[in-house]
């Protein structure tokens, strides 16, 4: 089985300063990595994924991930954050082995606020 | 055109009463599934279909139940509700089942009085 734990539940951070989401996963097998935003009131929508390659990713908004197997993290990063980047994030799973769950697992959530 | 669309938006009932939510997607894909988010924006796999076929069904009370009429379509109908049920439930598609980038609707919050 899989699971994905997000260290901090809440962010705080100020306007321009950079920031950091952590995400750590447990999988027995290979596995794909997402991050999510939400948007107040939205749904999610995927801010950046890992399949392979590079173990460093880029996605929209400026956001980056960097992929860390031994670690087992996936941790998100962005250089300069703007007041529109206030969101919850989800950190995701899913095993790509072929043997395991079709089920893409969520990490509870971490809330970003950033104060002007 | 949303890609994903459900209906409706909101929705407040009474206990006991049976609702159901529908949900469309016009991307093509072969995937849908619904999730429910409660208060503290923990989101839960409740059912996926795979070309009208149920391929996820996690540990729900027998009174969701899930139908797609067509792979474009996942509707969700839930019997006698409960306070429990109060929640934010969100219809998603993928390619197919093996990818794990999801679109979502914007979600039906189901309020339960």
């Amino acid at each position: 089985a899989q699971s994905v734990t997000q260290l901090d539940s809440q962010v705080p951070v100020f306007e321009e300063a950079p920031v950091e989401l952590r995400c750590n996963y447990s999988s027995s097998v290979s596995v794909y990595l997402f991050w999510y935003v939400q948007y107040p009131n939205q749904g999610l929508q995927l801010l950046l994924k890992y399949l392979s390659g590079s173990t460093l990713v880029k996605g929209i908004n400026g956001f980056e991930a960097e992929f860390n197997k031994s670690q087992t993290s996936f941790h998100l990063r962005k250089p300069s954050v703007h007041i529109s980047d206030t969101a919850e994030y989800f950190c995701a799973v899913k095993d790509h082995s072929g043997a395991g769950s079709y089920q893409l697992t969520f990490g509870k959530g971490t809330k970003l606020s950033v104060i002007p | 055109d949303t890609a994903v669309s459900q209906t409706p938006k909101y929705l407040v009932t009474q206990m006991g009463n049976d609702k159901s939510i529908k949900c469309e997607q016009n991307l093509g894909h072969d995937t849908m599934y619904w999730y429910k988010q409660d208060s503290k924006k923990f989101l839960k796999i409740m059912f996926s279909y795979n070309n009208k076929e149920l391929i996820i069904n996690e540990t729900v009370p027998n009174r969701f139940s899930p139908k797609s009429p067509d792979k474009a379509h996942l509707n969700l109908h839930i019997n006698s509700l409960e306070l429990g049920d109060s929640a934010v439930y969100f219809c998603a598609s993928s390619r197919d089942m093996n990818t794990g980038e999801l679109f979502f609707g914007e979600g039906s919050r189901l309020t339960v009085l």
